[in-house]
């Protein structure tokens, strides 16, 4: 079952826009993190936060998390062209190490 | 240089010719797990191990096998394939409660 659900499914900007995507999980959690995949290719780890963080940066990178309402954003700032890609947020609860994953967000960007 | 490796890159075979996916990594992680990825469907995780002969079923572990006989090695087995396992799989590894490292992945096509 998909415990993270990125919304919105799909997005397009401008080069040099901010994007921002959300995650909604279902289920109290341990850790969040966010995952890019480009085309095809294997993901690779952007940024963990963990339950009792509520921001945390990383280069362009802002991920917020609320736990009152099972969200998290990631907000990526002065896109490139090379951030187009998909963005996924996973989660894991507390006792249990398995990653769950969302369904993702395309993200294209337009130069 | 830290990775996952995933052999082999691509597969085709055809329905009921078993078949076995390697899965290694060079981080002396604990945690290993194997995901599929369908459009529109995300990551859907099959199988995941803490530990040496350690391991559980993930979301859609139906009709897949793992063994986990030494730490580096984590092998996915269909024992039986069907079209219905036509899919891009990955491997990941990580220490419990961090990041997951990603292999490139398996597409595999099963006629």
């Amino acid at each position: 079952s998909q415990q993270g659900e990125e919304d919105p499914q799909a997005l397009s900007i401008q080069e040099g826009e901010n994007a921002t995507m959300n995650c909604s999980y279902k289920t109290s959690i341990n850790n969040l993190q966010w995952y890019r995949q480009n085309s095809g290719r294997g993901l690779v780890h952007l940024i963990l936060i963990r339950s009792n963080e509520r921001e945390k940066h990383s280069g362009r990178l802002r991920v917020t998390l609320d736990t009152s309402k099972k969200s998290s954003s990631l907000l990526i700032t002065a896109s490139r062209a090379a951030d187009t890609a998909s963005y996924f947020c996973a989660t894991d609860q507390w006792g249990n190490e398995k990653l769950t994953f969302g369904t993702g967000t395309r993200l294209t960007i337009i130069p | 240089e830290a990775q996952v490796t995933q052999n082999p890159r691509y597969l085709i075979t055809v329905t009921g010719k078993k078949l076995t996916v390697t899965c290694s990594q060079n981080m002396n992680h604990e945690y290993m797990s194997w995901y599929r990825q369908d459009p529109g469907l995300g990551l859907r995780q099959i199988y995941y191990s803490m530990n040496v002969e350690v391991t559980d079923k993930g979301d859609v572990p139906e009709g897949y096998k793992v063994s986990r006989k030494e730490k580096r090695n984590f092998p996915l087995i269909l024992e039986s394939p069907s079209p219905n396992q036509t899919s891009l799989y990955f491997c990941a590894s990580s220490r419990l409660g961090e990041k997951l490292f990603f292999g490139s992945g398996t597409q595999l096509s099963v006629l």
